[in-house]
């Protein structure tokens, strides 16, 4: 296991498209986590799952995202009808409960 | 007020000098704190984690002051690829989910 691993790296979107992004954590983490990081800004929580369950949502995960970790591996990230507000960095991360947190390289999304 | 707040700078600095940065809080109830360092376009990485006594890894020393609810990292003897943001991260809250500061630019220069 080589870490926390996200697919596409890069995006590059027309507005109104769907996006969906993957995630896949270190294997013996029970936390995934979503982030979303713009240009000077710090790493913005969007929303965490403990095994296969989502916890918490941010208020800016807005209708138009949705997140999945079925079966408690993988994750995916759906962002639909997007907007070039959401011409960001998403970034994965992933910790045992309690544990620091361990970042994906992201992918970059761009809207045009 | 945010709940993590950090001076973004850039702070310039030359080679071998020391460099401190501050974070507050706005949380008393925060439980757990780290720095973490972000390269240019590159994940944030573990720098530290933060404990109550302070501590110490090589060149960089973490602080707590719970009562005046800040952390601090100090860094000596700068080299050139200490060069990055650093990032204020705290947990509070049952759900332990971590926060993140804005990030402080760091650039040491020969």
């Amino acid at each position: 296991d080589t870490g926390v691993s996200q697919d596409p790296r890069h995006k590059i979107t027309k507005r109104g498209q769907n996006v969906t992004f993957r995630c896949d954590p270190i294997s013996e983490h029970n936390r995934l986590y979503w982030y979303r990081q713009t240009l000077g800004q710090g790493p913005e929580f969007l929303t965490y799952f403990q095994n296969e369950a989502q916890l918490e949502k941010s208020r800016l995960l807005s209708d138009r995202f949705s997140a999945e970790r079925p079966k408690g591996s993988f994750s995916t990230l759906e962002i639909q009808r997007t907007e070039q507000g959401d011409s960001a960095m998403y970034l994965c991360a992933s910790s045992q409960f309690q544990g620091t947190v361990t970042f994906g390289s992201g992918t970059r999304l761009t809207v045009v | 007020r945010k709940e993590v707040e950090q001076d973004p700078g850039p702070f310039n600095v030359p080679e071998g000098a020391t460099v401190a940065f501050n974070c507050t809080y706005s949380n008393s109830a925060s439980q757990s704190f780290f720095w973490y360092r972000q390269d240019c376009r590159k994940e944030p990485k573990l720098l530290m984690s933060v404990y109550s006594s302070g501590n110490e890894d090589g060149r960089f020393t973490a602080q707590l002051n719970r009562a005046s609810q800040y952390i601090s990292l100090l860094i000596r003897d700068s080299k050139l690829s200490d060069s990055a943001t650093y990032l204020c991260v705290l947990t509070s809250g049952g759900s332990y989910i971590p926060t993140f500061g804005r990030g402080t630019s760091l650039i040491v220069h020969p």
